[in-house]
């Protein structure tokens, strides 16, 4: 399956914004790139997902980089309840609906 | 729409038992996966089924097994259970299968094997 590298741990005060990266080098041209998050003591929820150009949704808005190398997800106010762990994802045609979890990036938020 | 639900919430077996999971995907929903969460492995994905018809394996030994009903609703299994069985098993379902589609988690089923 293929690779997406994340920071283990990221911080961020409660009402700023947060940038979570991630690597998706070896990403081919029909790959999706898709975010997920688990709070504490829940499944996986979806964030928002895209291919090559930007996206916004109600939640989080997903830049892409031109090289679709990486990829950086933008909380634009943090709020004590964003505090999750990030999953970054890659969706493959290989892959079909397995969604192939790394080991995130666990967002502390503080008030 | 109601969400993913998943039978029972907590479990508890002892080495060698069987145990059989419950999921109910979100109405009008057709595939549903399943995954194991572990803090040493983190959340694998076991397997998926879409219109009855087992779509998909992760890499678990032939103990799991899974099927699905005209429903949709999914079952999993797993026989002679072992101590490392112990996680959270979690189902998500989405309206098909496929890479584009959301995939929508229930809060899951806690197993602890003594």
């Amino acid at each position: 399956d293929a690779k997406t590298t994340q920071p283990n741990s990221m911080e961020s005060n409660e009402e700023e914004p947060v940038h979570l990266p991630c690597n998706h080098s070896t990403i081919s041209g029909t790959d999706y790139i898709h975010w997920y998050r688990q709070l504490p003591s829940q499944g996986p929820e979806y964030v928002i997902h895209g291919l090559t150009s930007n996206v916004n949704n109600r939640m989080a808005s997903l830049a892409i980089a031109e090289d679709r190398k990486s990829s950086t997800l933008i909380l634009h106010r943090a709020t004590l309840r964003d505090a999750a762990v990030y999953y970054c994802i890659l969706r493959t045609k290989t892959s079909g609906s397995r969604l192939t979890f790394g080991e995130g990036t666990q967002l502390t938020v503080n008030p | 729409k109601a969400g993913v639900t998943q039978t029972p919430r907590y479990l508890i077996k002892t080495r060698g038992q069987q145990v059989t999971l419950s999921c109910s995907p979100i109405s009008g929903h057709r595939s549903v996966s399943w995954y194991q969460q572990t803090p040493g492995q983190g959340l694998q994905f076991l397997f998926e089924y879409f219109s009855e018809t087992q779509r998909n394996k992760g890499n678990f030994p032939g103990r799991f097994s899974g099927r699905q009903f005209s429903n949709s609703r999914s079952e999993m299994n797993v026989s002679t259970l072992e101590l490392g069985d112990s996680a959270l098993y979690l189902c998500a379902s989405s309206p098909w299968s496929g890479l584009q589609e959301t995939q929508y988690f229930g809060p899951g089923t806690r197993l602890l094997v003594l």
